[in-house]
């Protein structure tokens, strides 16, 4: 039932690890989002795909790549992890224009903690 | 880029009383989303708002696009609307370059 769903919720880990964050949403959007949300609460985006290409890379190091074999599926991968990397990840998907009224669905969001 | 204020930046309230929360916005818009935030991180939509008015049971939202500001109204306030409440706007249609504001929490109290 769960229309964007992320895993994992969460992720604690050592720096200089690669880890990933796997998203899916069953709505039928094809454009797909990531955000990430601080621990002061500010949501940034990061990343978003339009049916598999690449539209939006906001200024990301490129330790972060983010992957979608899909229009249903946007995953994020994480290089060599780094202490400021730790926050709240949400993916979120929205229809194409001219189909629904382009609002954004959030997943739960992956909290991820680097040690 | 477009620039987000939302006022108040915090809210504290007695269970039944009525808020407002503000949303200013630095360009015209084509897109304004209201998102709530629970205490358990869960992002929920609100309203698609870019202009006119809302209202979904207890909660109503206006955007007055021509005067770059957007309000969320909470009437009859419960513990359950507590959390932080975040305007985005965008210049585009869609909901591609939405920019988020700090956020409000609200703490509705029993």
């Amino acid at each position: 039932d769960t229309a964007v769903s992320q895993t994992p919720k969460y992720l604690v880990t050592q720096m200089g690890n690669d880890k990933s964050i796997k998203c899916e949403q069953n709505l039928g959007h094809d454009t797909m989002y990531w955000y990430k949300q601080d621990s002061k609460k500010f949501l940034k985006i990061m990343f978003s795909y339009n049916n598999k290409e690449l539209i939006i890379n906001e200024t990301v190091p490129n330790r972060f790549s983010p992957k979608s074999p899909d229009k249903a599926h946007l995953n994020l991968h994480i290089n060599s992890l780094e202490l400021g990397d730790s926050a709240v990840y949400f993916c979120a998907s929205s229809p194409p224009r001219g189909r629904g009224t382009g609002e954004l669905f959030f997943g739960e969001g992956s909290r991820l903690t680097v040690l | 880029g477009i620039q987000v204020e939302q006022s108040p930046p915090d809210l504290i309230l007695q269970e039944g009383a009525n808020s407002t929360l503000r949303c200013n916005f630095s360009d015209s818009v084509n897109n304004l989303q209201w998102f709530h935030q629970n205490p358990w991180g869960q992002l929920i939509n609100l309203f698609y708002i870019p202009s006119g008015t809302k209202q979904n049971g207890r909660l109503s939202a206006t955007t007055v696009a021509t005067e770059r500001y957007s309000l969320l109204y909470i009437s009859s306030s419960q513990t359950t609307d507590s959390g932080v409440y975040f305007c985005a706007p965008s210049t585009q249609g869609g909901s591609e370059k939405l920019v988020f504001g700090k956020g409000m929490k609200l703490t509705v109290n029993p």
